[in-house]
């Protein structure tokens, strides 16, 4: 079964700089998705980035970067120019492949608290 | 075009009592996820209906829970009894059928609280 192992349950980052939130996975699968997703307080889940397993590029969102080392079963997942908006609690998920849609597995969070 | 929503958003009950979930998906969306968050901890899946079968319920508790999608729109679930370790967030999550399925859009959650 895989897993997703975020070790920073709090991160704290002054407004307008960079922090980077770490998610390491188990899978024995070769191919598959990554997600991060964002929780505001008290508002919904929203997708903030995703990245396949087989594209070696990483993905970019605006400001939202992601590090995909596949060797390394990392996925850490980079703000820049952090903005009051981006406090909120931050999900890494995992996905296997399918055409019938399948579960996410989730880490058990990060929460992100920007300064100002 | 709406989104995922879900009813009620908080409920508190009595260990014993039973409690039912609705979540109505996006319009069109095939895929229908239901998934637990209790005590701070990690997202949990609980089950997955494609249309109104269901294609994985493996993650669902025990026989206290109760999943069901009429005719492919809405879903909901059922805690019957309730018991003390059942409270939590409970969200719901759709996609669009197929490869175009990759991301899943969630309702705001249910808040459970069982005394």
């Amino acid at each position: 079964a895989q897993t997703v192992t975020q070790s920073q349950p709090e991160m704290s980052v002054q407004e307008a700089e960079t922090v980077t939130l770490s998610c390491t996975y188990d899978t024995s699968e070769s191919d598959y998705y990554l997600f991060w997703y964002k929780q505001p307080p008290s508002r919904q889940m929203i997708l903030v980035i995703r990245q396949e397993a087989y594209k070696q590029q990483n993905a970019t969102e605006n400001r939202f970067s992601v590090n995909f080392q596949k060797a390394a079963k990392s996925f850490s997942l980079k703000i820049s120019d952090s903005q009051l908006g981006d406090a909120a609690m931050y999900f890494c998920a995992y996905r296997s492949p399918s055409p019938y849609g399948n579960k996410l597995v989730f880490g058990a969070g990060t929460i992100l608290r920007v300064k100002s | 075009e709406a989104g995922v929503t879900q009813f009620p958003s908080h409920s508190v009950i009595e260990k014993g009592q039973t409690v039912t979930l609705r979540c109505d998906p996006i319009s069109g969306h095939d895929n229908l996820y239901w998934y637990r968050r209790v005590m701070g901890k990690e997202i949990k899946f609980l089950l997955h209906f494609v249309k109104e079968s269901k294609q994985d319920e493996s993650g669902m508790p025990n026989n206290r829970f109760l999943a069901e999608r009429t005719g492919g729109t809405y879903s909901t679930l059922k805690v019957q009894p309730a018991e003390l370790e059942d409270s939590g967030v409970y969200f719901c999550a759709s996609s669009p059928p197929g490869l175009a399925g990759y991301e899943q859009y969630f309702g705001p959650g249910t808040r459970l609280t069982v005394t």
